[in-house]
């Protein structure tokens, strides 16, 4: 079944771009998810990317997706504190109504 | 607009006991799914309804059980509680096959 990676934890300065990533195993996934989730909240919908497109921009938000290596980034410029969240990136197969959360990633934000 | 709705939001059982977590949606969505989350291991698909009347297991359901009577309640299960199962369960809906999941706020359960 599908396989989706992350890194547990990342720390970045208010003001400074960051960079969470994320890798899949199934070349057969149809969208890509990033969601976050807030302390003591569950997980609301970020963005997603079609499995057809190579970068998604909406707002602070970028997304970018390398179909050839299956990694997934999202990078959020201009970091502030209240983006501070775990980030899960998720990946979803048509036909099977499942989806594949990766561990999630902490990100703290330094003021 | 409520959304997903689960309850208890907390709940402290022993080793043996059995207990139901309820999930309500008001969106009208066709499929429904419980997640549990742990530390490290991110959410983990536990079952999953693609209507009312269908259940289907996902990647961790033994030792749970669900139900799907009515379409906006989806029913979680723990026949005999283990501490194994200590963690917080999601449950999540979504109106169309296309991995957008509108997520409850959790339910944590400690079993001691």
């Amino acid at each position: 079944g599908e396989d989706v990676e992350q890194s547990l934890f990342l720390s970045v300065r208010e003001g400074d771009s960051s960079v969470i990533n994320c890798t899949y195993t199934d070349s057969s996934s149809t969208y890509l998810y990033w969601y976050k989730q807030e302390p003591g909240a569950g997980l609301q919908l970020l963005t997603y990317i079609f499995s057809n497109m190579d970068m998604k921009q909406d707002q602070r938000l970028t997304v970018l997706l390398n179909k050839k290596d299956k990694h997934l980034s999202l990078r959020i410029a201009d970091t502030q504190t209240g983006d501070s969240a775990i980030y899960f990136c998720a990946a979803f197969k048509g036909g099977y109504q499942k989806v594949t959360f990766g561990t999630g990633t902490k990100l703290q934000v330094i003021p | 607009n409520a959304g997903v709705t689960q309850t208890p939001k907390f709940r402290v059982l022993k080793t043996g006991q059995s207990m139901t977590l309820l999930c309500a949606q008001d969106m009208n969505h066709e499929y429904m799914y419980w997640y549990r989350q742990d530390p490290g291991m991110g959410l983990r698909l536990i079952h999953y309804s693609v209507g009312e009347g269908t259940t289907a297991k996902g990647e961790v359901p033994d030792g749970y059980n669900v139900s799907r009577l009515k379409k906006q309640n989806f029913l979680l299960g723990l026949e005999s509680a283990a501490p194994s199962q200590t963690s917080v369960y999601f449950c999540a809906s979504s109106k169309s096959s296309t991995g957008e999941l509108f997520f409850g706020e959790g339910s944590r359960l400690t079993v001691l």
